[in-house]
């Protein structure tokens, strides 16, 4: 299947600071890319769409000054979670979806910890 | 809209089959099926796009109704590496507004 890669895996900041996640599709292009969070025993929680070149589209309820997305390239789109608090811990997941084929793949996750 | 998912959670012996289902109220475009273990991300499984479209292989495959508002996916034989938790995510829009929404999950626990 394809490989969607996501870094860091594990990050633990402090309160206040920001943490920036990065997700890159290394073995095809992938012009929309998608940002979800998943608490623990839930589902994923989809946040935002990622467009290669344009504003991101956030879902109802999610603060996009909060959470900052870049979509620089046709394979890389970042994460910034911006003065992180602890209850921005979570375990945030990438995806990247194939255009031809339809498939979406997801990247490894990022578990998040704000002290 | 979030598919509606069942069961919840099931066990299974080693070798015994299981069924896990993904309904929607609209018609859809997409049903993307996927596993995931504890502590990792979700590994894609299969994607149906066709109303009445079977695929997979005989230990795991899927299935979309004719009228694209509802999916299976079927574990056959299953082993003790099935164990994990199933997502269907759906795409009831299509074309440039393509997102996938996910059901609550199936947990799924094969024994020894």
């Amino acid at each position: 299947g394809a490989v969607v890669s996501q870094h860091p895996s594990w990050v633990i900041c402090k309160s206040g600071t920001s943490v920036k996640i990065e997700c890159r599709s290394l073995d095809f292009q992938a012009t929309t890319m998608f940002w979800y969070r998943q608490f623990p025993k839930q589902s994923l929680m989809l946040m935002a769409t990622s467009n290669e070149g344009s504003k991101a589209t956030y879902e109802q309820g999610v603060e996009k000054d909060k959470f900052l997305i870049n979509h620089a390239s046709l394979t890389l789109s970042t994460l910034t979670v911006t003065s992180a608090h602890p209850e921005d811990s979570s375990f945030y997941i990438c995806s990247a979806r194939r255009t031809q084929g339809g498939e979406l793949f997801f990247g490894e996750g990022s578990r998040l910890t704000v002290l | 809209q979030q598919p509606v998912q069942s069961p919840q959670a099931v066990i299974l012996r080693e070798g015994e089959d299981a069924v896990i289902n993904c309904s929607s109220s609209k018609a859809l475009y997409s049903v993307h099926w996927y596993r995931q273990k504890h502590g990792e991300a979700p590994v894609f499984l299969m994607i149906l796009l066709k109303g009445g479209e079977q695929k997979g292989h005989e230990k795991i495959s899927a299935s979309f109704n004719e009228k694209k508002q509802q999916s299976s996916l079927y574990l056959t034989a299953s082993q003790l590496s099935y164990s994990g938790t199933y997502f269907c995510g759906t795409d009831d829009s299509g074309g440039s507004n393509y997102k996938l929404t996910f059901g609550k999950g199936t947990l799924l626990t094969v024994n020894p």
